[in-house]
């Protein structure tokens, strides 16, 4: 079975400081890692997607994200956080399941960027 | 180009009333999806249609149903509201990728419903 942890709750970083916001997965063969994004009161949205290819991906608004698959891991990431980054963040993995593709979700980080 | 939307944005439903909450989605999208959210929990997927005229059941399926009416739109019923239906409800859409392999296109979201049963 599919699955997606994140290990923390919540992570706080200091504006201008770089942020990292972390993912591990498990799935059987090759995943495909999702970002998504979700302001408040809103949709999710996304942010970026490894599918195959280069371990870096780049997405909106400037994050990126590293595919790591010895550690399975497929941290979210950028060099200079702003206040306005503060949102809660989903990393996700497909599956294909009777046809279907699937979303498997994290249970959220909540970034919070300070002054 | 409205993308994904769901209505009503709010719903407040005493024990045991139904509703239908609706999503519709004007990209030409096959795959269209129904997930709850609730707090320290993610996204769990309800049902979810590949296709128009296919639905399946997702990861909690109970109490729910739905139906793909059209290309654009799949609505999810509430028969008989309980309180544990308290949630977020999202609707999602996509495109698929080629029988039997796993698309690599992104998930589009609507805003949500915001349910509460008393």
């Amino acid at each position: 079975a599919q699955s997606v942890a994140q290990p923390e709750d919540q992570v706080n970083v200091a504006e201008g400081n770089p942020l990292t916001v972390k993912c591990t997965y498990s799935v059987s063969g090759n995943p495909y890692l999702f970002w998504y994004v979700q302001y408040p009161n809103r949709g999710l949205q996304f942010l970026l997607k490894y599918i195959t290819g280069d371990n870096l991906v780049k997405g909106s608004y400037g994050f990126e994200a590293e595919f790591n698959k010895s550690q399975t891991s497929f941290h979210l990431k950028k060099p200079s956080a702003l206040v306005s980054d503060s949102a809660l963040y989903f990393c996700a993995v497909s599956r294909l399941t009777g046809g279907g593709n699937k979303l498997t979700f994290g249970t959220g980080t909540q970034l919070k960027v300070e002054l | 180009n409205a993308g994904v939307t769901q209505t009503p944005k709010f719903q407040v439903l005493k024990t045991g009333q139904s509703m239908t909450l609706q999503c519709a989605q004007d990209m030409n999208h096959n795959s269209m999806y129904w997930y709850r959210q609730d707090p320290g929990m993610g996204l769990r997927l309800i049902y979810y249609s590949a296709s128009e005229g296919t639905t399946d059941k997702g990861e909690v399926p109970n109490g729910y149903n739905v139906s793909r009416l059209n290309k654009r739109e799949f609505s999810l019923r509430l028969e008989s509201a309980a309180p544990s239906q308290t949630s977020v409800y999202f609707c999602a859409s996509t495109s698929p990728g080629l029988a039997g392999t796993l698309s690599s296109y992104e998930q589009y979201f609507g805003p949500g419903t915001r349910l509460t049963v008393t």
